[in-house]
């Protein structure tokens, strides 16, 4: 079965702070991995994209890496600021039809 | 571009009523899809379009849910009966697409429609 599990369920950090967000997942064939930042009472915003052959892509202090050989990815987040306040979320596509697969999403609190 | 558009934002209706979301996807678009999210499930995709043309509707929940995209600039989710379990966020997104293939093409998403079913 395909499964995309993100870990931790919740996270609260200071301001100014790093930190990591995983995705493991069981996805395959394997198509493309995205992460998703979404804003509460808001649509989810695509924050990157990765295919098989990148091992790492950034958007200004995100930056996403995939180990396609362990099915594993992980979001970083640098000197976080308080609109990073969000839920992210990973979406992996392939399996059946290049389907879509959810993480149920990892829920950030940066506080000041 | 405006984004995607949807309406109504917030719904509340009785059970049993027949609900309808509606959605413009952004302009030059060739796909649209259809999304649920509740905390307990997260987010699901319920029915995909590529050209007007339903690709996949694996994920629509039961015959209670129909959806329709008659052109490229709209589309409807219907639930008839609604039923408590229905409420949750529904979203629409859109996205330019190289092929039919679900994973390709940056998805943009709409504001949702909160649906409460009382």
């Amino acid at each position: 079965k395909n499964q995309v599990e993100q870990s931790p369920q919740s996270l609260i950090i200071l301001e100014g702070k790093n930190c990591t967000l995983q995705c493991n997942y069981t996805v395959s064939p394997f198509s493309n991995l995205r992460w998703y930042k979404q804003d509460t009472g808001r649509g989810p915003v695509s924050l990157t994209i990765m295919t098989f052959s990148e091992n790492t892509k950034s958007n200004g202090r995100y930056t996403a890496t995939l180990d396609a050989d362990t099915k594993q990815s992980s979001l970083h987040i640098t000197a976080s600021q308080l609109s990073d306040s969000a839920s992210y979320i990973c979406v992996v596509s392939g399996g059946s039809g290049y389907a879509l697969n959810f993480g149920k999403g990892t829920s950030l609190l940066v506080t000041p | 571009d405006a984004g995607v558009i949807q309406s109504p934002r917030h719904e509340v209706t009785e059970m049993g009523q027949e609900v309808t979301l509606r959605c413009k996807p952004i302009s030059g678009h060739n796909s649209l899809f259809w999304y649920r999210q509740t905390m307990m499930r997260g987010l699901e995709l319920l029915i995909y379009f590529n050209n007007n043309v339903p690709i996949d509707d694996s994920g629509m929940p039961e015959d209670r849910f129909s959806a329709k995209m008659p052109n490229a600039s709209f589309s409807t989710l219907k639930i008839q009966p609604s039923e408590p379990r229905d409420s949750a966020v529904y979203f629409c997104a859109s996205s330019l697409a190289q092929g039919t293939g679900l994973g390709s093409g940056t998805q943009y998403f709409g504001p949702g429609t909160r649906l409460t079913v009382l």
